[in-house]
């Protein structure tokens, strides 16, 4: 399994990014996939899920309405479109594979190295 | 936001015993949803430690454990080693969040 993470980079206040991530040596469109970010210096916080047909999406409240998660199983790739960024979204941000198909309380088996969002002026 | 409570630090002289505890509520982990535990080296991605409770991943050795009570859940680590120095998280699914929920993380030193 390798998911590879990238799109971040330093992004001003109130802009948008766009991170993705590559999915490979597994079955793509069988699983559920989750993106879960650290803050420098801080835990783990959950972002968002997309189930393994993209049928159904939830967030933290902390991102709802300005994260949007998405998935194209026809390229293995998954994304996270980031509006509105704040200082406190300032984190690594790591694509991380769902144990089954996103619905339940599963477990994360296998994460991404992160890629680092700075939201900075 | 952190709804799972850890304790910030543990520590132990190599080949003891240290427990880890992860403390929810009615709405997580006392609601009946599996606890997960983490394990992240420095400057690494976390990696599966234990699952659904008390189940360990192929490969992780059996010195790690985990166990659930109520609305609190344990990792024990036994026979403590050097490269078990790490940052060590829980996870949860909480139902009035209708998200997953992460602990606030214990750093695990070897004296």
């Amino acid at each position: 399994v390798q998911l590879v993470e990238s799109g971040g980079g330093v992004v001003q206040p109130g802009k948008s990014l766009r991170l993705s991530c590559a999915a490979s040596e597994f079955t793509f469109r069988s699983y559920g996939m989750h993106w879960v970010r650290q803050a420098p210096g801080k835990g783990l916080e959950w972002v968002a899920v997309i189930w393994y047909d993209g049928s159904n999406k939830y967030y933290a409240d902390s991102v709802k309405g300005r994260f949007t998660i998405s998935r194209d199983n026809s390229k293995n790739t998954l994304y996270l479109q980031m509006n509105s960024l704040r200082a406190e979204d300032t984190a690594v941000y790591y694509c991380v594979r769902d144990l089954d198909d996103g619905s339940g309380s599963y477990p994360f088996d296998y994460w991404g190295q992160g890629t680092l969002v700075t939201v900075s002026s | 936001q952190s709804v799972l409570t850890q304790p910030p630090s543990v520590s132990g002289a190599p080949g003891q015993r240290v427990t880890i505890s992860c403390t929810g509520t009615g709405s997580n982990i006392g609601a009946g949803y599996d606890v997960h535990w983490y394990q992240q080296l420095p400057g690494t991605a976390p990696k599966l430690l234990i699952y659904g409770n008390s189940n360990r991943p192929s490969g992780v050795p059996d010195r790690f454990s985990g166990s659930k009570s109520g609305t609190s859940a344990s990792l024990a680590i036994t026979g403590l080693q050097a490269e078990d120095e790490a940052d060590y998280y829980c996870h949860s699914y909480d139902r009035s969040l209708s998200g997953h929920v992460f602990g606030t993380g214990t750093k695990v030193t070897v004296l």
